[in-house]
């Protein structure tokens, strides 16, 4: 199994710019979210999606900050426009939630996005 | 939020010693899990303890809850220079984890 993948890796992009990063869940997985991590705050929750519904948004920042899941296998969180204070790393998980609970998340490998 | 507050923020240690780090959290759980972070790598899971489990073990690792008190701990025996990582608690709230700020552990040769 390939694990959660997450693209790009790294990205430095100047403020203003339109910032998309991309991730796969790892295939049966029915519950997705995304995380930012920074040193200031720590790990912050920003949107969990259900079978592909956004069931919770209330960690997106602001009107900046989308998120969508076309499918099953796919996903992005978009910016735009981006600021230098969006500067983090960007961490896409996936789970089988059962029985409404908690279990464990596989995280994938993060996404580091500088906005200059 | 952050409802996990692990303990120490960082602690250094040379190698073979055991590492102990604790995890206190405000509300009732369901479970209770440890995450690995390694520098620039995504998290990975170690353990999960359930509300009505005592004390868990994976290979070096051996995790205790205490649901009383409201907190847990994490113990690595033996530690090896790949130990050197961050290491967070999570707690469930229904489908969400909320996760502790965590402790650095460096493990000194």
């Amino acid at each position: 199994d390939a694990g959660v993948i997450q693209s790009p890796r790294h990205e430095v992009t100047e403020m203003g710019q339109e910032v998309t990063l991309r991730c796969k869940p790892i295939s049966g997985h029915n519950s997705l979210f995304w995380y930012r991590q920074t040193m200031m705050r720590g790990l912050e929750l920003l949107i969990y999606f259900n079978n592909n519904v956004p069931i919770d948004d209330s960690g997106m920042p602001e009107d900046r900050f989308s998120a969508k899941m076309p499918n099953a296998s796919f996903s992005t969180l978009k910016i735009q426009p981006s600021e230098p204070r969006d500067s983090a790393v960007y961490f896409c998980a996936s789970s089988l939630l059962a029985g409404g609970r908690a279990g464990e998340l596989f995280f994938g490998e993060g996404s580091r996005l500088t906005v200059l | 939020s952050q409802q996990g507050e692990e303990d120490p923020q960082a602690l250094s240690i040379q190698e073979g010693e055991n590492a102990t780090m604790n995890c206190s959290y405000k509300t009732s759980i369901n479970n209770l899990q440890w995450y690995r972070q390694n520098s620039g790598r995504g998290l990975v899971h170690l353990i999960l303890i359930r509300s009505n489990e005592r004390e868990k073990h994976s290979g070096r690792l051996r995790v205790t809850l205490d649901t009383s008190k409201k907190s847990s701990s994490l113990l690595i025996t033996a530690s090896r220079a790949a130990d050197t990582a961050s290491y967070f608690c999570a707690t469930d709230s229904n489908y969400q984890l909320i996760w502790g700020a965590g402790t650095k552990l460096i493990i000194k040769p």
